[in-house]
């Protein structure tokens, strides 16, 4: 079974902090993804990567940045959180070519204070 | 950019009952994936359509992909409790590696 594993299912941080994500997978995918899912606003794609070091932004990436030095590993980092980045982060894998199925992960809920 | 829209963002179905969700990106796919997050969970991969005006079922559960390949359908017959959930439907981008995700349809079912 493909695992997507996050590094904590709940936290809470404060104003200003930087924060980090970690998500894991063990299928040897290339593609990794960070989403946030707000209320009636569906998955939005925050930043993606293709390969080890490589990342696009997606559709909504201020505030944040990734990190991709192995393959197994992407890290979404908030650098400076603030309330309006409280939300559910999903993490998801798949392999490289177009139309595969994405994994996800079971989600960190974030709260900022 | 690319845009997937989904609707209704709410489906209220009584338990029994059919209903119809939509899917419209403002682009063409090659090809598109639903999938389905039950309360409290993430995001589960149902299926994907590949061939212009293609039609699978699963059980209950029938999507079609649209003659442009621009939009989607997934009908569901005589609705079960089991059906609760949110689902969405989700494109790759050009280059095939991104892939974006509609608003959702979340679906509420009245025994």
């Amino acid at each position: 079974d493909v695992k997507v594993t996050q590094s904590s299912r709940y936290l809470v941080k404060r104003t200003g902090e930087k924060v980090f994500l970690e998500c894991v997978q063990d299928m040897d995918h290339e593609n990794m993804f960070w989403y946030r899912q707000d209320p009636g606003l569906g998955l939005r794609l925050i930043y993606f990567s293709y390969d080890v070091k490589m990342k696009e932004k997606g559709d909504i990436p201020e505030g944040y940045s990734v990190s991709r030095e192995k393959k197994e590993r992407f890290s979404l980092i908030l650098e400076s959180a603030s309330t309006n980045q409280t939300s559910m982060y999903l993490c998801a894998s798949s392999f490289h070519r177009a139309g595969t199925e994405a994994f996800f992960g079971q989600g960190t809920r974030l709260t900022v204070v | 950019g690319q845009q997937v829209m989904q609707i209704p963002q709410y489906q209220h179905v009584q338990e029994g009952e059919d209903f119809t969700t939509y899917c419209n990106s403002s682009t063409t796919l090659s090809n598109i994936q639903w999938y389905k997050q039950r309360p409290g969970g993430h995001p589960v991969f149902l299926i994907q359509l590949v061939k212009s005006g293609e039609v699978k079922k699963q059980k209950r559960l029938t999507f079609q992909f649209g003659e442009a390949k621009k939009n989607s359908s997934l009908h569901i017959t005589a609705t079960q409790t089991t059906d609760v959930g949110t689902y969405f439907c989700a494109g790759p981008g050009a280059a095939g590696n991104k892939l974006t995700f509609g608003g959702g349809t979340r679906v509420l079912v009245k025994p």
